[in-house]
């Protein structure tokens, strides 16, 4: 089945310290990625998405993500965190280009420490 | 410009009851999706709208739940005899099109249901 796994459910870093969410999804044919963020009370952003162009993806708020074939992964990254970048996190596969339909990993909560 | 909108932002309704969720979609989007969040969990696709056509119903969860769309604008999605288990937030996405696997959905904030 196609999946997509999210290896922690949360991650705590200090402002000013790296980033690393990481996401690896099922090997079918190559999909498309995306990285959304939800702030609390808030919809669904886009961060960036993976079409099969570079497979380093630059995307909003400083944040980057590379897609990995031979390791079937998509880790999201960031130099140095902001205290605004806490959020849940979601990375998110489409395989579908006949339904558009999303599939969603569980979700990683970035907690930023002062 | 606008982005998706959804309504009500929150509903709290007794189990049995039928509730009616409503979407706006971004102008000029053809496509359009519903997905549900369960507290957490990650988001469960539902169904998606081509125009006014919804081709596959197989992820709606029971006979339940239903979805219809007019206009290639405003969706409905609706929940009948509403039970505990349907308390989740729902969530609307719209795109520019469905002919694109790479395409860009975009989400409204969401409406949080609530069955007691």
């Amino acid at each position: 089945a196609q999946s997509v796994t999210q290896l922690d459910s949360h991650v705590s870093v200090s402002e000013g310290t790296p980033v690393l969410l990481r996401c690896n999804y099922s090997s079918s044919y190559s999909p498309s990625l995306f990285w959304y963020v939800q702030h609390p009370n808030k919809g669904l952003q886009l961060l960036l998405k993976y079409t099969s162009a570079a497979t380093l993806v630059k995307g909003i708020n400083g944040f980057e993500a590379e897609f990995k074939k031979s390791e079937t992964s998509f880790h999201l990254t960031k130099p140095s965190a902001h205290m605004s970048d806490a959020a849940e996190y979601f990375c998110v596969v489409s395989y579908s280009s006949n339904t558009g339909k999303l599939i969603f990993g569980q979700g990683t909560t970035l907690q930023v420490k002062p | 410009g606008a982005g998706v909108s959804q309504s009500p932002s929150n509903k709290v309704t007794e189990k049995g009851k039928d509730v009616e969720l409503r979407c706006d979609p971004i102008s000029g989007h053809t496509a359009l999706y519903w997905y549900r969040q369960r507290l957490g969990q990650g988001l469960e696709f539902l169904i998606y709208f081509q125009g006014n056509s919804a081709p596959d119903k197989s992820g709606l969860p029971s006979d339940r739940f239903s979805a219809e769309r007019t206009g290639e604008s405003v969706s409905t999605l609706t929940i009948q005899r509403t039970q505990q288990e349907d308390s989740a937030v729902y969530l609307c996405a719209s795109s520019f099109s469905i002919s694109g696997w790479q395409e860009t959905q975009y989400f409204g904030p969401g409406t949080r249901l609530l069955v007691l």
